[in-house]
């Protein structure tokens, strides 16, 4: 069935430092959303991305959709403490249900 | 109401018992989900209801057994589970029926122990 690997799986970062995490598909996806989970909590729904090449900012956050919509990425600017916890991806294609990536779990080092 | 809640928050359970987890939701969403997360793992999906009507079932043992008695809620009975069945079991909803798209709001969860 639908995958989406999401790289990397683990990213420690210093304070103040930039971080990305990349989803990638092997086929076109309908639409792809993040999902944000503190340690202890649950998903939060951050962002939907459906255009292809779409790119959209939440304070430090920017999201991409790939032109070919088969990949998206998640940058986080100038990291703080409280961005820290698991990145999801998530794939919509066709009438399928929502397929979530493995994760990145960022921690970040005051 | 912009939330779903689920009760209980923690369970714990023996093999024999039977018990049941309850999710809901009033801001008139359509679809309504149950999903499974261990620890370090992303949430694997387990049933769908669109329109109050289970719509998925990812091949998950008949010892989960969903109900959805209306639009707002959904129910998740157990019944002689397994050790290897300890998770946070999660309920979610979508303001679009399955297929449309649509984010998804996630309970809190229920912390379930099997001993």
């Amino acid at each position: 069935g639908q995958q989406v690997m999401q790289i990397p799986q683990y990213q420690h970062v210093q304070e103040g430092e930039d971080f990305t995490t990349y989803c990638n598909s092997s086929t076109t996806l309908s639409n792809i959303q993040w999902y944000k989970q503190r340690p202890g909590g649950h998903p939060v729904f951050l962002i939907q991305l459906v255009k292809s090449g779409e790119v959209k900012k939440q304070k430090r956050l920017t999201f991409q959709f790939g032109e070919a919509k088969k990949n998206s990425s998640l940058h986080i600017t100038a990291t703080q403490t409280t961005d820290v916890g698991t990145y999801f991806c998530a794939a919509l294609s066709g009438n399928t249900p929502l397929v979530f990536g493995k994760g990145t779990r960022l921690s970040v080092i005051a | 109401d912009t939330e779903v809640t689920q009760t209980p928050k923690h369970l714990v359970m023996g093999m024999t018992n039977k018990k049941s987890l309850k999710c809901e939701q009033h801001m008139g969403h359509r679809a309504m989900y149950w999903y499974k997360q261990k620890a370090k793992k992303p949430p694997e999906l387990m049933f769908v209801y669109s329109y109050e009507k289970l719509s998925i079932n990812e091949s998950v043992p008949s010892r989960f057994s969903p109900e959805c008695p209306n639009s707002s809620l959904l129910n998740l009975h157990l019944h002689a589970l397994q050790p290897e069945d300890s998770a946070l079991y999660l309920c979610a909803s979508s303001p679009l029926p399955l297929g449309e798209g649509g984010e998804q709001y996630f309970g809190p969860g229920t912390r379930l122990t099997v001993t």
